[in-house]
């Protein structure tokens, strides 16, 4: 069974430029989630879906992130503009119920210059 | 305030001894709880969950939490040159609503396995 895929792993781009991450996954986990960690701090959560709604986006920074699910499967996140303090590692993870265990993707790391 | 706390190291073990891993967190209903593992540039990893207060073990490793002292544990067994990772400690519930399912993570524990 393949894990929570993530892509792409890097990604360098420069201020005000947009920029999209995807993920994928398990197969059969409803439950999608994204998080962020930033240089020097934990893991923080940004939103969790269910299906293709989103149940809880109380982590997103501010409307320059956008996060999508559409049909129910993979997810992107975009962040338009992109500014420096937005860099970091974004993960993505899912779970088959909302109370069971999650797994991690691989990241993608986002530097914005 | 911090809400899982964990000291960062590095945490220091000779090769076949127990390492011994420490979290605290602040939100008294947080109902489960997790050991991620994490080596460099790779995708955090499940070792273990526990949800109940005591000990829950796998193989080397043993989980131990304490809800009245708001304290979360991993022990390592016999620890290898490869179990040296940064482990994360992760809490979930305690919040009304949608904020239950989130997790909330320590910064993490570096530990070096010494051969």
């Amino acid at each position: 069974e393949a894990g929570v895929t993530q892509f792409p792993s890097h990604s360098v781009i420069e201020k005000g430029q947009t920029v999209t991450l995807r993920c994928d996954p398990i197969s059969g986990h409803d439950n999608l989630y994204w998080y962020r960690r930033v240089m020097g701090k934990e893991i923080k959560f940004l939103l969790h879906f269910v299906k293709e709604s989103k149940q809880d986006e109380s982590g997103m920074p501010n409307n320059r992130f956008l996060a999508e699910r559409t049909g129910g499967t993979y997810s992107t996140l975009k962040v338009q503009p992109a500014e420096l303090e937005d860099s970091g590692v974004y993960f993505c993870a899912s779970s088959r119920e909302r109370n069971t265990e999650a797994f991690f993707g691989q990241g993608t790391r986002l530097t914005v210059v | 305030q911090k809400e899982v706390e964990q000291n960062s190291g590095p945490l220091s073990v000779p090769e076949g001894a127990i390492a011994s891993l420490n979290c605290t967190y602040s939100d008294r209903g947080s109902q489960s709880f997790f050991w991620y593992r994490q080596y460099s540039g790779k995708s955090p990893e499940l070792i273990m969950s526990i949800y109940s207060n005591g000990d829950k073990e796998d193989g080397r490793f043993t989980a131990q939490l304490n809800k009245a002292s708001q304290y979360v544990s991993l022990l390592i067994r016999d620890s290898q040159p490869s179990d040296s990772a940064t482990y994360l400690c992760a809490a979930r519930g305690g919040k009304s609503g949608a904020g239950s399912y989130q997790l909330t993570f320590g910064k993490g524990t570096k530990l070096s396995v010494i051969p």
